[in-house]
């Protein structure tokens, strides 16, 4: 069946690290996103990339649709990236996303 | 901000009794849904709509209906709630903001308990 891996599950960081998580899918996408829900519980839309790469002051995502996996970096990390990021890919079309188990980022001071 | 609210945001209820969550939105889009979200997992899709009386099943729709009479109220009901149903609902719109690409928006979710 259809399947969305995220790793790794949970990942502890300096203020100041850089990390990438990574997104494996099971099969082609008409879309990608990325979301980071904060600890208030809230979801915010970071990316939409069925492709290629995006940036967005110190992040950036990089998908290989023809390889299955999206790409999320966090460069020099604050305290306020802490949180869960999600990867959600749409295989069927009409944005019915498919959520991976997130990636649990927490940024130390 | 996408102009998307969810009432109530906290809600008590019993087992067996009916539930009715709200989703409202200020901008007119044609797509919306609900999702849940339990602990140590991603969002589910429940339902959605890809217009006025148009709905479908996700992934996890069983034991719950949906309504969508206006474009912008998208109605979740639980018509006799189960301690499984205890999650965080939330309720997101799809649009294509520059009119490029469509983008998933959510709601700052509504969470349910079932006692």
């Amino acid at each position: 069946g259809i399947q969305v891996e995220q790793s790794p599950p949970d990942l502890i960081l300096q203020e100041g690290a850089n990390s990438t998580l990574r997104c494996n899918f099971s099969d082609s996408v008409n879309n990608l996103q990325w979301f980071h829900q904060n600890p208030w519980g809230q979801l915010i839309n970071l990316f939409y990339i069925p492709s290629g790469t995006k940036q967005n002051g110190r992040l950036s995502a990089t998908t290989v649709a023809t390889e299955r996996y999206s790409l999320l970096y966090i460069s020099s990390s604050q305290t306020t990236d802490s949180g869960v990021y999600f990867c959600a890919p749409d295989f069927q079309g009409a944005q019915k996303l498919v959520f991976g188990q997130g990636t649990r980022l927490t940024i130390n001071p | 901000d996408a102009g998307i609210t969810q009432s109530p945001r906290h809600k008590v209820t019993e087992t067996g009794t009916p539930v009715t969550l709200r989703c409202h939105q200020t901008e007119n889009h044609r797509y919306m849904y609900w999702y849940r979200q339990d602990p140590g997992h991603g969002l589910r899709l429940i339902h959605y709509s890809y217009g006025v009386k148009d709905t479908d099943k996700g992934e996890v729709s069983d034991g719950y209906s949906v309504s969508r009479s206006k474009t912008e109220d998208f109605l979740l009901t639980l018509e006799s709630a189960t301690s499984s149903q205890t999650s965080v609902y939330f309720c997101a719109i799809s649009f294509a903001p520059g009119g490029l690409s469509y983008e998933q928006y959510f709601g700052p979710g509504t969470r349910l308990t079932v006692t």
